[in-house]
């Protein structure tokens, strides 16, 4: 079972800052399956990035997804008011195929 | 405008079943895998089961099998998990979401509470 790993749990964070939030697998994992979801209360997660770097469709450009091999991380390049929510990493792959970190609240400093 | 509307949750007591479903428009539904993700109240997501575009493969977690069974219906463009035998810690917002290439959910609709209760 990949185990994915989250960090850290609360980050906070003031508008226009940058955010680094980060996601860890118990094993090396395929990249092109490592995803970043969005989730603001009371509603259903939002696809971000896909394949580790590749942003959905109308995601700002200060959305930005890295990594490689266990390591991937999530980039907010400058925090509008927005963009405080819930994020969750997700990956396919192993047994079972689908996993998700425990995610990373992003909170107004 | 891709759609996903799940409904059928409710209130159900220890031991019993419920069925949700998922309604999908706005994309060749039966082009797609789907797959259902669960939220405990106040957790995080937890991925529940998946299904082929013909059916033809399916998935379960450790967590529902044996208890959960996902199925779809190409011509009415819907997606079911019949659930039973529900416990406490089935008590969640069930999400259908869209399955896209390298595995990416897109969209997910806007979830159905189900509540396992005495």
């Amino acid at each position: 079972e990949i185990v994915l790993t989250q960090s850290p749990g609360t980050l906070p964070l003031s508008p226009g800052e940058r955010a680094t939030l980060s996601c860890r697998a118990s094993q090396s994992v395929d990249s092109s399956y490592l995803a970043w979801y969005q989730q603001k209360p009371g509603q259903a997660p939002r696809l971000l990035i896909h394949g580790t770097s590749s942003r959905a469709t109308g995601i700002p450009d200060r959305f930005s997804g890295s990594g490689s091999g266990t390591d991937f991380t999530l980039t907010i390049s400058r925090l509008e008011p927005e963009d405080f929510a819930v994020y969750y990493c997700q990956h396919f792959g192993g047994s079972p195929p689908y996993s998700f970190g425990q995610g990373t609240k992003l909170e107004i400093k | 405008e891709v759609q996903l509307v799940e409904s059928g949750g409710g209130l159900v007591q220890p031991g019993g079943s419920l069925r949700l479903s998922c309604a999908a428009s706005g994309f060749i539904f039966s082009s797609y895998s789907m797959t259902w993700v669960r939220q405990a109240p106040g957790k995080g997501l937890e991925w529940v089961s998946y299904i082929s575009s013909s059916s033809s493969t399916i998935y379960y977690a450790d967590s529902v099998k044996g208890r959960f069974t996902i199925s779809r219906d190409n011509a009415k463009n819907s997606l079911y998990l019949q659930m039973n035998s529900l416990g406490a810690e089935d008590t969640a917002v069930y999400f259908c979401a869209r399955e896209r290439a390298s595995a990416r959910f897109d969209p997910w609709g806007q979830g159905t509470l189900v509540t396992v209760s005495s």
